[in-house]
């Protein structure tokens, strides 16, 4: 089946970095979306992209659909410690309801 | 508050017993979807239910039963379960659409241990 390669699988960085991380696939996806799971908490959407070449913001936050549709990366500026939790990407493959993960990237910021 | 309520919360069952996970959404979606979320692996799909009617089987075992009796309500039946099944389960909404593509939105999950 369809899988996304999400990297990198964790990171440390000290408040006030920008972070980014990205998603790739081997088959072209008509959506991405971008989750954030806190410890004890279901995942929330935090950006969700239609288009290729869409550039979305949402705060700090900034998520691309990549051109060919087969890739986005998610960029955090200045982050905070409540940007700590996992980030997941998410797309659906060929108009298909049946959404498919990443694996998630672990986002540590240190104080 | 996420608009999908998910209870328990938490759940120790040994493998004998029986239980439903119990999933309601406020959203006004009419898809709805189990997932299973276990350590260092992608979600799961499990079960997918649009309109009412159950449209997706992920190849899971029997020992889970679905139900979903309107589109605001879904439910996990739980018997004779093994202690691999013990995870994190996430409820979702959506609303369907012909050519796919609508966000998904998730509850805070139950989760699960099988003594």
């Amino acid at each position: 089946g369809q899988q996304l390669n999400q990297s990198p699988q964790s990171m440390f960085i000290q408040e006030g970095e920008d972070v980014s991380m990205n998603c790739t696939s081997s088959s072209i996806f008509n959506t991405w979306l971008w989750y954030k799971q806190d410890p004890g908490e279901g995942p929330v959407l935090l950006i969700a992209l239609y288009k290729a070449g869409e550039l979305t913001s949402n705060g700090r936050l900034t998520a691309q659909f990549g051109i060919t549709r087969k890739d986005s990366f998610l960029n955090i500026s200045a982050s905070i410690p409540s940007d700590v939790g996992i980030y997941f990407c998410a797309g659906h493959p060929g108009g298909s309801e049946k959404l498919v993960f990443g694996k998630g990237t672990k986002l540590t910021v240190n104080p | 508050e996420t608009g999908v309520t998910q209870t328990p919360r938490h759940l120790v069952m040994g493998m004998t017993n029986k239980k439903s996970l119990k999933c309601e959404q406020h959203l006004g979606h009419n898809a709805m979807y189990w997932y299973k979320q276990s350590a260092k692996k992608p979600l799961e799909l499990m079960f997918v239910y649009n309109f009412k009617e159950q449209t997706e089987n992920n190849s899971v075992p029997s020992r889970f039963s679905p139900e979903c009796p309107n589109s605001s309500h879904l439910f996990l039946h739980l018997h004779t379960l093994q202690p691999e099944d013990s995870a994190l389960y996430l409820c979702a909404s959506s609303q369907a659409s012909r050519t796919g593509g609508q966000p998904q939105h998730f509850g805070d999950g139950t989760r699960l241990s099988i003594l």
